[in-house]
């Protein structure tokens, strides 16, 4: 069974940072890209970042780009998001989605939780 | 960069009712389209790729069509547990956009 497990959010002042995780287990982690896809509240979803399977491709949305980094550890199984400067548009549920045989995304985790705000 | 509209943004239907909504792309994207299903409080779950490709388990009165810029979900026949938000997400190349949504609910 593919499970996608985030961790790391919580209540951060803005300019500061934060990393998140997904640990990943139930596929083969090095043979998918994988993606962050965050929803603030109420609102819909917004693609975040992606990154292929060896790390040789990576993709930034226009408004993360410059301050978030995205990174993998395919030892680990582990899929991570450093947000640097952060804003309080950033406030979001911030998912870990695994990509399919193409950059849309079969399996998500539950999410968590950024909440930017001093 | 590509963008994604939906359209209607939200919409009221009655079960059994035949519903149809429509997604846009401001460039061609070929058939590189997804629809995702998102109930409230939950997870987003893929219902379709490749524009009319159904995902495994996804119930078969889900139907997409399209290609190039107009794509469609058609659910055939309303069913309560498909109460909803509906995304479309291009996926050719990034960034990997999603529309806007469009909510679903019964009459």
């Amino acid at each position: 069974e593919v499970q996608l497990v985030e961790s790391g959010g919580g209540l951060v002042q803005p300019g500061r940072s934060l990393r998140l995780s997904c640990a990943a287990s139930g596929f083969t982690f090095d043979e998918h890209a994988m993606h962050w896809v965050r929803q603030a509240p109420g609102k819909g979803l917004e693609w975040v970042s992606g990154i292929t399977w060896n790390s040789g491709s990576i993709n930034y949305a226009d408004s993360v780009k410059g301050r978030f980094t995205i990174s993998r550890d395919n030892a680990k199984n582990s899929l991570y998001l450093r947000m640097n400067s952060l804003r309080a548009e950033d406030t979001a549920l911030y998912y870990c989605a695994k990509a399919s045989n193409g950059d849309f995304f079969d399996y998500w985790g539950q999410g968590t939780l950024v909440t930017v705000s001093s | 960069d590509i963008q994604m509209t939906q359209s209607p943004s939200s919409l009221s239907a009655s079960v059994g009712d035949r519903v149809t909504i429509t997604c846009r792309a401001s460039q061609g994207i070929s058939n590189y389209l997804a629809w995702y299903q998102q109930k409230p409080g939950k997870v987003p779950k893929l219902l379709i790729h490749a524009a009319s490709t159904l995902q495994s388990g996804v119930p078969s009165r889900f139907s997409g069509s399209g290609s190039g810029t107009d794509f469609t979900l058609t659910i055939s026949s309303l069913q309560p547990e498909d109460v909803a938000t509906y995304y479309c997400q291009k996926y050719n190349s990034a960034p990997f956009t999603f529309g806007p949504g469009t909510k679903v609910d019964i009459k």
